[in-house]
């Protein structure tokens, strides 16, 4: 069973990128069976679906963030990456970690990790 | 504004049934995108109870179930316990925006 773990810094200065990196273990990044996903959820909101990388390296983002996100793997780690540029108070959320295969859910999530844009 | 519509929140009774809907559009749900269900707690990984509108993973009991009609779905709780007081969350494919989108969520209490 795949699990997932994502770490980096809780609190970004306003301009700043974000960083954060998730942890796989259970399972090889280099596996063509998932995708590998960015979800955040803002503070008493809904959940919004950022983007996903799958092993081939193709990347495929959600419109409205892709100007600023950047999504990547590092298979010597078994670990992908997520960087959005130029974050403001509106970036402040939860992000988690997520799997996802062709029948579009996502089956397997990490804990998440809150991240807070203030100065 | 969630592109999915859920109600914020839903109370019942332990033993009793709950309904949580997901209202979509022609781009979603009435495009005929599977509609999938997650379960939120604080501090814990979601856990996705419902998959391709009616399917549930092993492991998560039979008290739910997954529906899906028009440009709407439900997810229904039998038998409610205090076990399920949570957020859920409904998750689609949108063929106009091109990527997956949630409902705002439903906090489930558990009177």
């Amino acid at each position: 069973q795949v699990q997932l773990q994502e770490s980096g810094p809780g609190l970004v200065k306003p301009s700043q990128t974000l960083s954060l990196t998730c942890t796989v273990s259970g399972g090889s990044i280099s596996s063509n069976t998932y995708y590998w996903n960015w979800i955040r959820q803002h503070p008493g909101k809904g959940l919004e679906w950022i983007g996903y990388i799958y092993y081939s390296g193709s990347t495929y983002y959600n419109p409205s963030l892709k100007s600023r996100v950047t999504i990547s793997v590092d298979m010597s780690k078994n670990q992908f990456s997520l960087k959005v540029s130029s974050v403001t108070a509106a970036d402040t959320a939860v992000y988690y970690c997520a799997t996802s295969t062709a029948l579009d859910y996502f089956d397997y999530w990490g804990q998440g990790t809150l991240v807070t844009v203030s100065s | 504004q969630s592109v999915l519509t859920q109600p914020p929140s839903v109370s019942g009774a332990p033993g009793q049934r709950v309904v949580i809907s997901c209202t979509g559009s022609s781009s979603n749900i009435g495009a005929g995108s599977d509609v999938h269900w997650y379960q939120l707690l604080p501090g814990t990984a979601p856990k996705v109870l419902i998959h391709g509108n009616n399917n549930r993973p092993s492991g998560v009991p039979d008290r739910f179930s997954g529906t899906k009609s028009g440009t709407s779905a439900s997810l229904a709780i039998t038998g409610l316990q205090a076990e399920d007081e949570a957020d859920y969350y409904c998750q689609s494919y949108d063929t106009s925006l091109s990527h997956w989108v949630f409902g705002g969520g439903t906090k489930v209490t558990v009177l």
